[in-house]
């Protein structure tokens, strides 16, 4: 299976400051078809996982445009240009490349 | 958009089986495809696996060869992830997730998920 690892595990922020989470994949998450099968989901407090970037840089649909999704091959980064109240969770990156997909472990987003 | 609404929690004995239904509305049960993934108390995220209903079919993680079945009835837009042999590992959240089409073939990613099915496995 494919091992997808993020750092940090913890993410302190304070509002209105920028955040970075990476992921990093055991093999390349590059097709032979151009796309790069890596997203990014938010997991909010008490709630279901929400989809945020598909195919590495796509926002979803209703995403903020403060959420951005960059790399490839095998590093991955979301970023968040302005932390927002409502951002606070736990962000998982997920290989969708070969079945099983596989996800991160997760980062907890927190205010400071 | 499609929506989806999971059954409710179950409490089952270590040994026995359970089976978790999901239940779509909203949109053409066959334009989709239904994940699903468990979350243990604490952890991460498991995809077990997938169904088709267009085609009848489903894949699955081999962690849960054998021990898992995924189905999707048609006639009452219902997906269904039915676990066996469960033991106290089992304990966990279990979702049901939906991805679209474009038309020519399904989305990997899951877009739509339901509320989540709590199963604990307890004697």
């Amino acid at each position: 299976d494919i091992v997808m690892t993020q750092s940090p595990l913890s993410l302190p922020v304070t509002p209105g400051e920028p955040a970075s989470i990476s992921c990093r994949s055991s093999e390349s998450l590059q097709h032979r078809n151009g796309n790069k099968y890596l997203d990014w989901y938010l997991q909010k407090p008490g709630q279901s996982p929400q989809l945020l970037i598909y195919l590495g840089s796509n926002r979803a649909s209703g995403v903020p445009d403060r959420f951005s999704g960059s790399g490839s091959g095998t590093d991955f980064t979301l970023k968040i240009s302005r932390v927002e109240a409502d951002d606070v969770g736990v962000y998982f990156c997920m290989q969708a490349l070969l079945t099983p997909y596989t996800f991160g472990q997760g980062t907890k987003l927190e205010f400071k | 958009q499609v929506q989806l609404v999971q059954s409710g929690a179950e409490v089952k004995m270590p040994g026995s089986s359970v089976k978790v239904s999901c239940k779509a509305s909203g949109g053409t049960f066959t334009n989709y495809t239904f994940s699903w993934v468990r979350q243990s108390p604490g952890q991460g995220l498991e995809w077990m696996g997938r169904s088709i209903p267009l085609l009848g079919t489903a894949n699955y993680a081999e962690k849960f060869y054998g021990r898992v079945t995924i189905t999707a009835d048609k006639s009452t837009s219902t997906a269904y992830m039915e676990l066996r042999s469960l033991t106290s590992e089992d304990t966990a959240v279990y979702f049901c997730a939906s991805s679209g089409n474009n038309g020519g073939s399904y989305y990997h990613y899951m877009d739509v998920w339901g509320k989540g099915t709590t199963v604990t496995v307890s004697s």
